[in-house]
């Protein structure tokens, strides 16, 4: 399978637990990104990563979230002691990161529910 | 600042008809990218097209067809002959080119109800 994958697609927890989101990119792509869906809305920006280095994170909660994308692995969206606002879907997409203007391919979505 | 417009919440029709997605974008840029991604039932988000802001050709793919006009700031999406298949929704997006810096401005998308 080519294809951006996260895993795992469906996760719920109750307040006040850990959330971990991981993202493995497209084979070639040195680029990661996410974005969260809420409800009825279209995506909004949280954070780029390039391998073991955080680019922009201007879209990201400045508590409680963290990123990452170690040399070896996949990237991780970490939300600690979720609340109820961050039920949500969470896409994850990838890119070769060729001089800015590459596309950025998405995988399939982790759907977090915070009971 | 970079903003992404579809006015249209929702669309339904009939299986075979023709239907356009509308996208309104603003931004100071003079280079720019422009993308539409289709959102099905499954939730998986798929990539249609990326068209940049020197090539206003329109372009057609099978049933789809785009057309870019940067006089108006509009890129809208047709799908000829509709089919069932095509029933999702359709996000319009841009990014501004700039090192570091080139995460995507989505719009809140149009649902596309095909009936057949």
């Amino acid at each position: 399978n080519a294809g951006v994958m996260q895993n795992p697609r469906h996760l719920v927890r109750r307040r006040g637990q850990e959330a971990r989101l991981r993202c493995s990119p497209m084979k070639g792509h040195s680029h990661v990104y996410w974005y969260r869906q809420l409800p009825e809305e279209g995506l909004k920006f949280m954070v780029y990563l390039q391998k073991e280095n955080i680019i922009d994170e201007s879209g990201m909660p400045k508590e409680r979230f963290s990123a990452e994308f170690p040399k070896e692995g996949p990237s991780i969206l970490r939300i600690q002691q979720v609340v109820r606002g961050d039920s949500a879907a969470y896409f994850c997409a990838s890119s070769l990161g060729l001089a800015n203007t590459d596309t950025q391919y998405f995988g399939p979505g982790t759907r977090l529910t915070v009971l | 600042a970079q903003k992404v417009t579809q006015a249209q919440t929702e669309i339904s029709v009939v299986e075979k008809e023709d239907v356009t997605l509308d996208c309104v974008y603003e931004t100071r840029d003079t280079t720019y990218y422009l993308f539409w991604y289709k959102q099905p039932p499954s939730g998986e988000l798929v990539f249609l097209i990326r068209r940049n802001s020197f090539d206003e050709q329109n372009e057609i793919s099978g049933r789809y067809s785009w057309n870019f006009q940067k006089s108006t700031s509009s890129f809208n999406f047709t799908i000829t002959a509709s089919q069932v298949v095509d029933s999702a929704v359709y996000f319009c997006a841009l990014t501004k080119p700039q090192t570091g810096a080139n995460n995507l401005f989505f719009g809140t998308g149009t649902r596309l109800t095909v009936i057949p």
